[in-house]
């Protein structure tokens, strides 16, 4: 079991539905971040927020929109996503960087 | 060139192999340095966290950093069934430590 928690584990949607992915971590850590994973790559990082301040990683689309409500809380706002959005979206946190990231097992989306 | 070089795999031994995960890297400011173990359908698991040129062990797992080559590996010993899974270099530079640079991952399987 991983200490940073990821619902649903599964979300399949169509592309006009707004839908939201949600994170918590109870470890006291101040960074907490979203990557987007597709198969056999890598995760790519989409947003960090430290200190619940934000940092956006510019070619990420404005149909995705985090939210920080406190420090141990991160959700991820989906609206009109394409296809090619489906992937397994990580949540992760950390005390302040360059501490290690720990993950979350992600939610499974598809987009039909 | 990437910045992060993995092997990609994938790799097969058979149970209790030594097992020799490697990456090079061509920035010389990342300073530290992570190894993760992925699952299927998991998220990336921290199995080794590292700054120091040398050796790091834990149990069955020693990292390694040679820093004036740009080159880090991650030794299994016995390598058991339950390592199977796609393995991940990651790094991050002293500055700009939010970012996570990672490998590309190598796919691991071992054989009873």
């Amino acid at each position: 079991d991983t200490e940073v928690t990821q619902t649903p584990k599964h979300l399949v949607m169509g592309m006009t539905n707004k839908k939201s992915l949600k994170c918590e971590q109870h470890m006291g850590h101040r960074a907490m971040y979203w990557y987007k994973q597709k198969a056999k790559k890598p995760p790519e990082l989409m947003f960090v927020y430290s200190y619940e301040k934000l940092s956006i990683n510019e070619s990420v689309p404005s149909r995705f929109s985090p939210e920080c409500p406190n420090s141990s809380l991160l959700n991820l706002h989906l609206h009109a996503l394409q296809p090619e959005d489906s992937a397994l979206y990580l949540c992760a946190s950390s005390q302040e960087p360059p501490q290690p990231q720990h993950f979350g097992d992600g939610t499974r989306l598809s987009i039909l | 060139q990437k910045e992060v070089e993995q092997d990609p795999g994938p790799l097969s031994v058979p149970e209790g192999a030594i097992v020799s995960l490697n990456c090079t890297y061509s920035n010389s400011a990342f300073q530290y340095f992570m190894w993760y173990r992925q699952y299927s359908r998991k998220g990336p698991e921290l199995l080794m966290y590292t700054y120091s040129s040398g050796n790091k062990e834990d149990g069955r797992f020693t990292a390694q950093v040679d820093k004036s080559s740009k080159y880090i590996s991650l030794f299994i010993r016995d390598s058991q069934p339950s390592d199977s899974a796609t393995y991940l270099c990651a790094m991050v530079p002293l500055t700009g430590a939010n970012n996570l640079f990672f490998g590309t991952g190598t796919r691991l399987t071992v054989i009873p």
